[in-house]
């Protein structure tokens, strides 16, 4: 079946310090991967996304690269500020009969202190 | 443009109740979806609509919990009679509905069963 493992949170790092949150997969096919956030008090929003293998998906400083080799999709930043304290959501989309329908991770919580 | 809506925001009821829950989404976006988020896990789809069809509603518990979709916009998620397991977030997302379509996520009702 489909699924998402995500790194176990919470994760907590200074200022300007660099992130990884490894995030691997389970899928039949060529799923497409994405990460989602969830600001405090906020709704789920799209952060990134890579339809293929070896794409990169990027934004806000963030970015993360499809391995189908290693069925992984870790997310990357490479000095974090206060305000990307939030939850993070690894999820695919196994694009079953051209539908859109995610899977998630377990999500993993970010604190950046100053 | 304006966002998913979903209402009530917080819902406290006992074990046996029933309750409603109501989503309209972006105006446009042919997909909606139910997702449960129970405290500490990702969201699980629920159901999913495209207009006013099922697509998906697999992990939908069908003896207690139902949807439906009005004319393709508006959606009621109901649980009848409600557990305590049902304490969750249930959050309402849209998008347009083609693939790898980024979807847009209402900030939830959260749901306490005591």
């Amino acid at each position: 079946g489909n699924s998402v493992t995500q790194m176990e949170g919470p994760v907590t790092l200074s200022e300007e310090a660099f992130l990884t949150i490894n995030c691997t997969y389970t899928a039949t096919g060529y799923p497409s991967l994405f990460w989602y956030v969830q600001y405090p008090g906020e709704g789920l929003q799209l952060l990134l996304k890579a339809t293929k293998a070896d794409d990169k998906g990027s934004n806000k400083g963030f970015e993360a690269t499809y391995r189908k080799e290693t069925t992984s999709f870790h997310l990357e930043k490479g000095s974090v500020q206060v305000s990307d304290s939030a939850v993070y959501f690894c999820a695919l989309s196994p694009l079953s009969g051209g539908y859109n329908k995610l899977i998630f991770g377990a999500g993993t919580r970010l604190a950046v202190h100053p | 443009e304006a966002g998913v809506a979903q209402s009530p925001r917080y819902k406290i009821i006992e074990k046996r109740q029933s309750v409603a829950f109501w989503c309209n989404p972006i105006s446009g976006h042919a997909t909606l979806y139910w997702y449960q988020q129970i405290l500490g896990q990702g969201p699980k789809l629920l159901i999913q609509f495209q207009n006013n069809g099922v697509v998906d509603d697999s992990q939908l518990p069908k003896d207690r919990f139902s949807a439906e979709r009005l004319k393709g916009v508006d959606s009621t998620l109901k649980i009848q009679p409600a557990k305590l397991e049902d304490s969750a977030v249930y959050l309402c997302a849209s998008s347009l509905g083609g693939p790898n379509e980024k979807l847009f996520f209402g900030s939830g009702t959260q749901l306490s069963v005591l």
